[in-house]
């Protein structure tokens, strides 16, 4: 079956770097994701990634795929108080995103 | 233009009543999905609407659930007999449809069952 594990909490000083990591468990999977969400407010997508890539940057994301473990990281560099929340990895299994699968979400807290 | 809106935000209701959510997607998006995400969980998969027509149901988590998107943009989320379990934030998102893969998610209906 489908599964998304994530680690459930990280805590980082403002200014460092954050890696939040991600195992999946469907090979076909074609785009994994990359959502931010804040109290309140609604799922934000921050980046995603298509299956034939290793590597996506974006500003002061960078977002790693291992295909053959599997493994997606997103690093956000120079970490601010702002970007404290909840990242929440997922996959589809279409090239249309149909039926996102999401992990259970990892806490980001960033201290000053 | 205005993002995926969906009311009510909350919604408080006794065991075995029955509830209706509504989703207002982003104007001229063809797909439509509702996710349900319960306390220190992700969002789960209900059921996905191309245009008018329910193109994945498998989701839905039994027959108590119901959806409806009657002219292919507002869609109407029904859940019959509710019970405590039943308590979630209901989550709707709406695609633009031809190659577009992003979701676009609406704030959530907060949804508890006393």
């Amino acid at each position: 079956g489908e599964d998304v594990e994530q680690s459930l909490f990280l805590s980082v000083r403002e200014g460092d770097s954050s890696v939040i990591n991600c195992t999946y468990t469907d090979s076909s999977s074609t785009y994994l994701y990359w959502y931010k969400q804040e109290p309140g407010a609604g799922l934000q997508l921050l980046t995603y990634i298509f299956s034939n890539m290793d590597m996506k940057q974006d500003q002061r994301l960078t977002v790693l795929l291992n295909k053959k473990d599997k493994h997606l990281s997103l690093r956000i560099a120079d970490t601010q108080t702002g970007d404290s929340a909840i990242y929440f990895c997922a996959e589809s299994m279409d090239q249309a995103g149909t039926a996102l699968i999401f992990g259970k979400g990892t806490t980001l807290s960033v201290s000053s | 233009g205005a993002g995926v809106s969906q009311t009510p935000s909350n919604k408080v209701t006794e065991k075995g009543k029955y509830v209706e959510l509504r989703c207002d997607p982003i104007s001229g998006h063809t797909a439509l999905y509702w996710y349900r995400q319960s306390l220190g969980q992700g969002p789960e998969f209900l059921i996905y609407f191309q245009g008018t027509g329910a193109a994945d149901d498998s989701g839905l988590p039994n027959d108590r659930f119901f959806a409806v998107r009657p002219e292919g943009s507002v869609s109407t989320l029904k859940i019959q007999r509710t019970e405590r379990g039943d308590s979630a934030v209901y989550l709707c998102a709406s695609r633009e449809g031809g190659g577009s893969i992003t979701q676009y998610f609406g704030p959530g209906t907060r949804l508890t069952v006393l």
